[in-house]
């Protein structure tokens, strides 16, 4: 595709439903990188991938938090039992390959109720 | 203490002026320091990236790294409005690209046509 694309762009939930957000990377990116921003602040890690292989996932909050890349494309975040601390835009980033730039996508706004 | 600070701002000048945005780091480890611009409601797009200290020119951007003080810097020369944006810097160890970025909070910049 033209660049990173992320779905929903939007999501409410209610706290304690479990949400998965979408990360489609350019085609043939290797690397793909999960970020979370809060309004006013820069975006902080959560984890990455190169290919299928989730080569860091230190930054992820805590359990009720995991991701997959499984078939090295296509990558979901899927949050667990949310609470309204989760509240957050989601950004997902890709990269060609190590030492080249990553791409970021317009995120998921994610507003737990 | 984080382990990146950035002024938040916000910061307005006037069109024509010279901007300088700054960052301060604590972690010797990093190596590859990048500016980050993101508009309004969209995902941050990488401007410069610099490795180890030195300047990095780009048009009306210059880019500066003094890793002996930990301390980085963007300047903007002849400021459009254009440049309106939040600017992000983020800095990564020694494998650009392949390594997770530590981002700045942002400096919300405004130039006044």
């Amino acid at each position: 595709g033209a660049g990173v694309s992320q779905s929903p762009r939007y999501k409410v939930t209610k706290r304690g439903q479990d949400v998965a957000l979408r990360c489609d990377p350019i085609s043939g990116h290797v690397s793909l990188y999960w970020y979370r921003q809060a309004l006013g602040q820069g975006p902080e890690f959560l984890t990455y991938f190169n290919y299928e292989a989730q080569q860091d996932k230190s930054g992820l909050p805590n359990d009720r938090f995991s991701a997959e890349r499984p078939e090295g494309s296509i990558s979901t975040l899927t949050i667990q039992r949310t609470e309204q601390r989760d509240s957050a835009m989601y950004r997902c980033a890709s990269s060609h390959s190590v030492n080249t730039e990553a791409f970021f996508g317009q995120g998921t706004r994610l507003t737990v109720v | 203490q984080k382990e990146v600070e950035q002024d938040p701002g916000p910061l307005s000048v006037p069109e024509g002026a010279i901007v300088s945005l700054n960052c301060t780091y604590s972690n010797s480890a990093f190596q590859y320091f990048m500016w980050y611009r993101q508009y309004s409601r969209k995902g941050p797009e990488l401007l410069m990236y610099t490795y180890s200290s030195g300047n990095k020119e780009d048009g009306r951007f210059t880019a500066q790294v003094d890793k002996s003080s930990k301390y980085i810097s963007l300047f903007i020369r002849d400021s459009q409005p254009s440049d309106s944006a939040t600017y992000l810097c983020a800095m990564t160890g020694s494998n650009f690209g392949n390594e997770k970025l530590t981002f700045g909070t942002g400096t919300r910049l405004t130039i006044i046509p």
